[in-house]
């Protein structure tokens, strides 16, 4: 959905490299979440988060990666010292009390670690 | 019991057919049923979504048929078309939690 904008769209990291993967949810929604999809796989969950609060992350992997939502401004999927492994599409989505709480995902940032 | 599965991992349709696709789940507490279409290269694009207390949601050629006892929930597309040539997943969620995605069907609508 357009109203979700991630990015970037696409991005190319050397190994051991930091990649930054930015989320600005629609507008009115206060919650987001974080997915995972490897070529050819489904959508896996990493974490939930709430403006300033991690609600859920036992889907992100213990090391690496980190997730935030601060009060002003996007939604961060941080990924440290990334591996080849670490390739894969990352959507967000969001979702509030201004869409009935439906869930919207945003069109995917696309990172290539060579 | 977060678990959501689906079937089939991959159908082929002619066109005009009908396409289902079913999913199963085992949460009691999920309350939102979305199914979403994806394309390659795109994000995940709701399709239509029903809740517990109402047994089917149709929206055009789309029907979710839902069977609570059964904890089931499938996905019509009605007169299928070349465009709907997509992957599809189920997913569910119970308030306050993540949303759990089904393993993906794709489609295929032969002209």
């Amino acid at each position: 959905n357009a109203g979700v904008m991630q990015n970037p769209r696409h991005l190319v990291r050397r190994r051991g490299q930091e990649a930054r993967l930015r989320c600005s949810p629609m507008k009115g929604h206060s919650h987001v979440y974080w997915y995972r999809q490897l070529p050819e796989e489904g959508l896996k969950f990493m974490v939930y988060l709430q403006k300033e609060n991690i609600i859920d992350e036992s889907g992100m992997p213990k090391e690496r990666f980190s997730a935030e939502f601060p009060k002003e401004g996007p939604s961060i999927l941080r990924i440290q010292q990334v591996v080849r492994g670490d390739s894969a599409a990352y959507f967000c989505a969001s979702f509030g009390q201004s869409s009935g709480n439906t869930i919207y995902f945003g069109e995917g940032s696309w990172l290539t670690v060579v | 019991q977060q678990q959501v599965k689906q079937s089939p991992q991959s159908l082929i349709v002619q066109k005009g057919g009908i396409s289902i696709i079913n999913c199963a789940y085992e949460n009691t507490a999920f309350d939102y049923f979305p199914w979403y279409q994806q394309f390659p290269g795109k994000g995940p694009a709701l399709l239509i979504a029903i809740r517990p207390d109402v047994s089917e949601k149709k929206e055009g050629r789309f029907t979710i048929s839902f069977n609570k006892s059964a904890k089931q929930f499938s996905l019509h597309i009605m007169d299928s078309q070349p465009g709907d040539s997509a992957t599809y997943f189920c997913a569910a969620r119970a308030t306050g939690n993540m949303l759990t995605f089904g393993g993906g069907t794709r489609l295929m609508v032969k002209p």
